[in-house]
């Protein structure tokens, strides 16, 4: 199994470009989550999706939008990029049953100039 | 809004030495608490889950404990190696919701 992948890994990307964050993951996991990591502010919740179709909002969801049309992919989609959105995303799944572990992708480091 | 602590933030130890930290959260309608080791460059990757009180677990040196009725769990290392020097997040897991509470962390550096 290759877990959880994330693409791409490294984007640089101008003030109002647009772009996708891909996830996917081989393991049959209904749940699945986007996290993005602040400096010094540890992981913050983006978007959740409890199975294919339904997704729900995190802590900090303004300026993402998210899809879930298949079990395998959660994608990240980031429609007017700001200076803000710098940051490094992780995607996560885990298990049918809510909060199991959770498994983490390698990241997606973006830089918004 | 639940509210996870870690403490402290960052902590240096010398190379051998043994060190613990903190987590603490609210033990109303607890379900399960995560430790996961995130090193720098890399993603989180999980330590423990817990779910009873008094659950204590191991991994190598690497050993944690619960106390859900006051809400706290320890993580402790045993004789610090470089390897060691990560951040340590742990997660709270809810009845009735669907994902996990992170703290923001412990910063471990341990020096040669």
């Amino acid at each position: 199994n290759a877990g959880v992948t994330q693409t791409p890994k490294f984007r640089i990307l101008k003030i109002g470009q647009s772009m996708t964050l891909q996830c996917t993951q081989d393991m049959n996991h209904n749940y699945m989550y986007w996290y993005r990591q602040d400096p010094g502010m540890g992981l913050k919740l983006i978007y959740y999706s409890v199975g294919a179709g339904i997704t729900d909002k995190g802590e900090v969801p303004n300026g993402y939008n998210v899809s879930r049309s298949t079990t395998e992919d959660f994608p990240l989609r980031l429609e007017l990029a700001a200076p803000s959105q710098t940051s490094v995303y992780f995607c996560a799944s885990s298990y049918v049953q809510r909060q199991e572990t959770q498994y983490f992708g390698p990241g997606t480091r973006l830089l918004v100039l | 809004i639940l509210n996870v602590e870690q403490s402290p933030q960052s902590l240096h130890v010398q190379e051998g030495d043994s060190t613990n930290f903190t987590c603490s959260f609210p033990s109303s309608n607890f379900y399960a608490l995560h430790w996961y080791r995130w090193e720098t460059a890399k993603s989180p990757e999980a330590l423990f889950v817990m779910t009873l009180n008094g659950d204590e677990k191991k991994k190598g040196r690497i050993s944690a404990t619960l106390n859900t009725k006051e809400g706290y769990s320890y993580l402790y290392i045993k004789g610090s190696q470089p390897e060691d020097s990560a951040t340590y997040l742990c997660a709270l897991g809810v009845q009735g919701a669907q994902k996990l509470v992170f703290g923001q962390g412990t910063r471990l550096t341990i020096n040669p």
